[in-house]
């Protein structure tokens, strides 16, 4: 099956900084998400994005579905950035998502 | 609107015991999935329903059992209950059967503890 590989695993940051997460995956997809998962255990959607640029006020992100990877930015970081933000990819023809790794992600005031 | 909800938030069973979570899609979402998130790692899918049939199934065992009904919303059961089974428990929906335009939507996830 696909594998989806995300980095770093870990980022600490001073509130203000900014970020790029990045996923690797393994074969063409049809679809690619990438969520915030809060302390709560809920799975936020940040983007639907599996090629091409979208920005969502200080979150952006960016697929190069032919080079198989994706970059989410995180700017101006918040402590309520916060959490673990995981990309999601499907390729199977039915509505699998794989996930990667995931990032854990500590922004301090 | 709602987004999609899921009963219990937690709960507490016993090794051999049956549980069933519950699921409601977000309205007008025909497509649920259930997933499985054991602490320290991602989800993992265990099944996809539209429109009542089983569309895709993860590498789980028979004790995992699902069904969806006529107003969409789902249920997942689980059997013979183990103590690996402990996990975070989700579910999403989706509008349809697509792949190509869909996004995925979870919702906050049944925390299932097996003593």
């Amino acid at each position: 099956g696909i594998q989806v590989e995300q980095s770093p695993p870990d980022l600490i940051l001073q509130e203000g900084a900014n970020s790029t997460l990045r996923c690797n995956f393994s074969d063409s997809v049809n679809n690619l998400q990438w969520f915030h998962q809060n302390p709560w255990g809920q799975l936020i959607n940040l983007f639907y994005i599996p090629s091409g640029t979208k920005q969502n006020g200080r979150l952006s992100a960016t697929t190069v579905a032919t080079e198989r990877y994706s970059l989410l930015y995180i700017s101006s970081s918040q402590t309520t950035d916060s959490g673990v933000y995981f990309c999601a990819v499907e390729n199977t023809g039915f509505q699998k998502l794989v996930f990667g790794t995931g990032t854990r992600l500590l922004v301090s005031p | 609107d709602a987004g999609v909800t899921q009963s219990p938030t937690h709960l507490i069973k016993t090794r051999g015991q049956q549980v069933t979570l519950r699921c409601s899609p977000i309205s007008g979402h025909k497509s649920v999935s259930w997933y499985q998130q054991v602490l320290g790692q991602g989800p993992q899918f265990i099944f996809q329903y539209y429109e009542k049939e089983e569309r895709g199934r993860g590498n789980f065992p028979d004790r995992f059992s699902a069904r969806q009904f006529p107003n969409y919303s789902s249920e997942l059961n689980v059997n013979a209950l183990l103590l690996g089974d402990s996990a975070l428990y989700l579910c999403a929906s989706s509008p349809d059967n697509a792949v190509a335009g869909n996004t995925i939507y979870f919702g906050e996830g049944s925390w299932l503890t097996v003593v």
